[in-house]
């Protein structure tokens, strides 16, 4: 069965820069449309970057420029590198595979607290 | 950008009964629509995708349906497991976005 792990969440100043990695088992990252989703404390739902299968990338207009979505092959695994982070980057982020563009498979989620 | 609204924002209905709650699209998004489950703590699960087609191991007494501008999700009979918050998403533009969520409660 299909499994997610993210990880590398934490309390980060802002203007900081962070990565997030979300390990996964049971199917190949690279070979799937893999996105991250997230979600501010108390809010709904936002979706953020995806990779496609291709290697090509789309960003939220509220990310681009910012973060950058990667893939490592070798530890199939996902990655998002967030920089310049801000207050309103605080959430809740989920990776989650891609089946038609619906997300068919969700990690638990890693916290993302920008704040000094 | 498409534009998903959910009504009501919140739902009270007592275990049983019929819940029904609603999407709307500012666009059509076609059948390019998938229904989430949220429970607190916890990360979405997905219900439906296409619009009307279940997702793997989850039961029948959710259905989903609708065209155009405008989709359903139905729960048949509630269930206590069922008590949480469902999410709408299109897939058929870019950027894919979420509605606000509705919150089915216990009456």
């Amino acid at each position: 069965e299909a499994q997610l792990v993210e990880s590398g969440g934490g309390l980060i100043q802002p203007g900081g820069s962070l990565r997030l990695s979300c390990a996964a088992s049971g199917f190949t990252v690279s070979s799937n449309y893999m996105s991250w989703v997230r979600q501010a404390p108390g809010k709904g739902l936002e979706w953020v970057s995806v990779i496609y299968s291709s290697g090509s990338t789309r960003y939220a207009d509220s990310v681009k420029g910012r973060f950058t979505i990667s893939r490592d092959i070798s530890m199939n695994t996902l990655y998002l590198q967030m920089d310049s982070l801000r207050a309103e980057d605080t959430a809740v982020y989920y990776c989650a595979r891609v089946a038609a563009g619906d997300l068919d498979y969700w990690g638990q989620g890693t916290l993302v607290t920008v704040s000094s | 950008e498409i534009v998903m609204t959910q009504s009501p924002v919140t739902l009270s209905v007592s275990p049983g009964e019929r819940a029904t709650l609603s999407c709307r699209a500012s666009q059509s998004p076609s059948s390019n629509l998938a229904w989430y489950q949220q429970k607190p703590g916890q990360a979405p699960r997905l219900l439906i995708s296409g619009a009307s087609t279940r997702a793997t191991g989850i039961p029948a007494r959710f259905s989903g349906s609708g065209s155009g501008t405008d989709f359903t999700l139905t729960i048949s009979s509630l269930q206590s497991e069922d008590f949480a918050v469902y999410y709408c998403q299109q897939y058929n533009n870019w950027p894919w976005t979420f509605g606000q969520g509705t919150k089915v409660e216990i009456k």
